[in-house]
């Protein structure tokens, strides 16, 4: 079954403008972790977030926020004020807290920010 | 500098013939990942360690092997067995197994 679910494969945003990358998940464990992660071209993966299931409030980094709506199921990331170096990949994923095994990451949607 | 490091950056491989990623971290980690992503989709996950000369089987393992005989070291050889071994390959490591996972730089394999 898919656990993470990444319905927008490409977004366009203008320079300075906000954006929202949308992630919904599926799982059954109570614990839980919900990340974001970025991929330039280059290819490394560079970690953006977290948001615990049991967090109280959305998690914020800079200009990166987690939308969290737990009843929905959705963990999406808003960046704020847009700078072309955003131009990349976003991957959303997941990983159950009580095994914590493994990492389950979307399809991923690319960004590109527009001068 | 604490960090991943992934050798080498690119490799080209004959078929039948087997090749070895090198992944190291000095970031002092006891979990450490290999994940291979393929274009268009997200990263499958091919064998995790948690700790020195343990490790498990992740969705995609059929054709690869590990070792972790360091805690700092855990190297993925893909084998002649891999029937489709083209792709990119991230290495990744995290404190424990619940923790925030950090990623390497990759490796993208060809085959010839």
């Amino acid at each position: 079954a898919q656990k993470i679910t990444q319905t927008q494969p490409g977004m366009f945003v203008q320079e300075k403008e906000a954006v929202t990358l949308d992630c919904t998940y599926d799982t059954s464990d109570p614990s839980y972790g919900l990340f974001w992660y970025k991929q330039p071209s280059s290819g490394e993966m560079i970690f953006l977030i977290y948001q615990g299931s049991y967090d109280q409030q959305n998690a914020t980094e800079g200009r990166y926020s987690l939308n969290f709506q737990k009843a929905r199921k959705s963990a999406n990331l808003v960046i704020s004020a847009s700078q072309l170096g955003d131009s990349a990949m976003y991957f959303c994923a997941m990983r159950d807290l009580q095994t914590g095994n493994q990492f389950y990451f979307g399809t991923g949607t690319s960004l590109t920010v527009i001068p | 500098d604490g960090g991943i490091t992934q050798s080498p950056k690119y490799l080209f491989r004959k078929e039948g013939q087997n090749v070895t990623l090198s992944c190291e971290q000095n970031l002092n980690h006891d979990a450490m990942y290999w994940y291979r992503q393929d274009p268009g989709q997200g990263l499958r996950l091919i064998y995790y360690s948690q700790i020195v000369n343990d490790f498990q089987k992740g969705d995609i393992a059929e054709g690869y092997s590990v070792s972790r005989e360091k805690k700092e070291s855990f190297p993925l050889t893909v084998t002649s067995a891999q029937k489709n071994p083209t792709a990119f390959y991230l290495c990744a490591s995290s404190l424990g197994r619940k923790d925030t996972q950090y990623f390497g730089p990759g490796t993208r394999l060809t085959v010839l």
